[in-house]
């Protein structure tokens, strides 16, 4: 399976500090994606980084790619209690760039 | 507003019943997807269309069905041969041509067998 793995599986901080998550996937891809679910609701799409690209910017966001280690990180800075849902990566199939695979997620809890 | 939607939001099933769940999108996507999500797991890919007429199955197929006639509808029915069935079903889409690759959710629906 080409499925992602985020790690830590749930994490708990203060409102302010920042938030690390990483993703780990196991074969080539074209791009990786992140998404943000909020209990019991859909996921929205956050940032999407190209295979060719090493760290990307979006607000509060800051996304980083190392291919040869096939893994991800997400950073979101002086989070908030609304930041407070899973987040998941996803990553494309090489030989299929519409067919994407998820993690399992990590669950960020921001307390106020 | 441009968007998917997903009907019902909650449904309860009794086993052995088949049920159809309904996937709308009026964002002109090319591409439409169903994926199962259990209880502090990740997204399963069930079934993928990338074009009407035409639709591949994902990693966990089995007991499911799609149809994709119409470009704004892709359904799913969960047959009774689907063995835990119980789950939250998101449905997906994505531009095809020229895209990005982002996927845009509907709001899920919540399926329950009694």
């Amino acid at each position: 399976s080409q499925q992602g793995e985020e790690d830590p599986q749930a994490l708990s901080i203060q409102e302010g500090e920042n938030a690390t998550m990483n993703c780990s996937y196991k074969t080539s891809i074209n791009n990786l994606q992140w998404y943000r679910q909020n209990s019991g609701r859909g996921l929205v799409h956050l940032i999407l980084i190209r295979s060719n690209e090493r760290e990307k910017h979006s607000g509060r966001l800051r996304v980083t790619l190392d291919t040869s280690k096939k893994s991800s990180s997400l950073l979101i800075t002086a989070s908030r209690a609304a930041d407070t849902a899973s987040y998941f990566c996803a990553t494309d199939a090489w030989v299929n760039f519409n067919k994407f695979y998820f993690g399992s997620g990590t669950k960020l809890n921001v307390k106020p | 507003d441009g968007g998917i939607t997903q009907s019902p939001k909650y449904l309860f099933r009794k086993e052995g019943q088949n049920v159809t769940l309904s996937c709308e999108q009026n964002l002109n996507h090319d591409a439409m997807y169903w994926y199962r999500q259990d209880p502090g797991q990740g997204l399963r890919l069930i079934y993928y269309s990338q074009i009407v007429n035409d639709f591949q199955k994902g990693d966990i197929a089995e007991g499911y069905s799609v149809s994709r006639e119409k470009k704004e509808s892709f359904p799913l029915t969960v047959t009774s041969a689907q063995k835990n069935p119980t789950a939250f079903y998101l449905c997906a889409s994505s531009q095809r041509q020229g895209s990005t690759g982002e996927l845009f959710f509907g709001e899920g629906s919540r399926l329950t067998v009694l």
